[in-house]
């Protein structure tokens, strides 16, 4: 069965520092994954996709099939990228999204 | 476009009691879907829809019906809730395409059963 793993809940940076969000899955065709944000009091929406290849917000993500991961990376956080995120798995007839448990990410000034 | 509306946005349930949470969602998606969000963990997927008339079970069914008569409305019934039901409850919405595409959200209910 399909699984994603966000082995960090919390994490805080300081302004201006590199950020890494973790995520680990098991899958056993070609994966299809995505990264979601929730910013306080807003909905859970869409930050990137692995196949989109793109740079969003500055965050990217690579996904490596060997390590079985898709990190999210951004060189110089923001106080404005503190959310929550979840890492998702793509899969099904109606492409229903497999969830992480979700690193929720404080930026300090 | 509203997008994906969900009502109500909080209600207080008593063991036993039933209740249809609504959802509808105006961008003409054919699949849609309902999670689940318990305290500290990720989105867990209850139900979901490739179209009208068309519905199966996710992850986590137990205590749950749905039914999609329509293209914009998938209500999420509980017959008899229980305190395990308790939980943050979201509606989602995407359009069919090639690959996977981007699932649009709805705010969420907030659900407590006492």
């Amino acid at each position: 069965a399909q699984r994603v793993t966000q082995p960090e809940k919390l994490l805080s940076v300081f302004k201006g520092a590199p950020v890494e969000l973790k995520c680990n899955y098991s899958y056993s065709g070609s994966p299809e994954l995505f990264w979601y944000v929730q910013y306080s009091r807003q909905r859970l929406q869409l930050l990137l996709r692995h196949i989109s290849r793109e740079s969003i917000k500055g965050f990217t993500a690579d996904l490596n099939k060997g390590e079985t991961s898709f990190h999210l990376k951004k060189p110089f956080a923001q106080e404005e990228d503190s959310a929550m995120y979840y890492c998702a798995l793509s899969k099904g007839s109606a492409r229903q999204l497999t969830f992480g448990s979700g690193t929720q990410l404080t930026v300090l000034p | 476009n509203a997008g994906v509306t969900q009502t109500p946005k909080f209600r207080i349930l008593k063991i036993g009691q039933s209740m249809t949470l609504q959802c509808t969602q105006d961008m003409n998606h054919n699949y849609m879907y309902w999670y689940r969000q318990d305290p500290g963990m990720g989105l867990k997927l209850i139900y979901y829809s490739v179209g009208a008339g068309i519905t199966d079970k996710g992850e986590v069914p137990n205590g749950y019906n749905v039914s999609r008569s329509t293209t914009e409305d998938f209500p999420l019934r509980l017959e008899l809730a229980a305190p395990s039901q308790t939980s943050v409850y979201f509606c989602a919405s995407s359009y069919r395409g090639q690959g996977a595409n981007e699932q649009f959200f709805g705010p969420g209910t907030r659900l407590t059963v006492l």
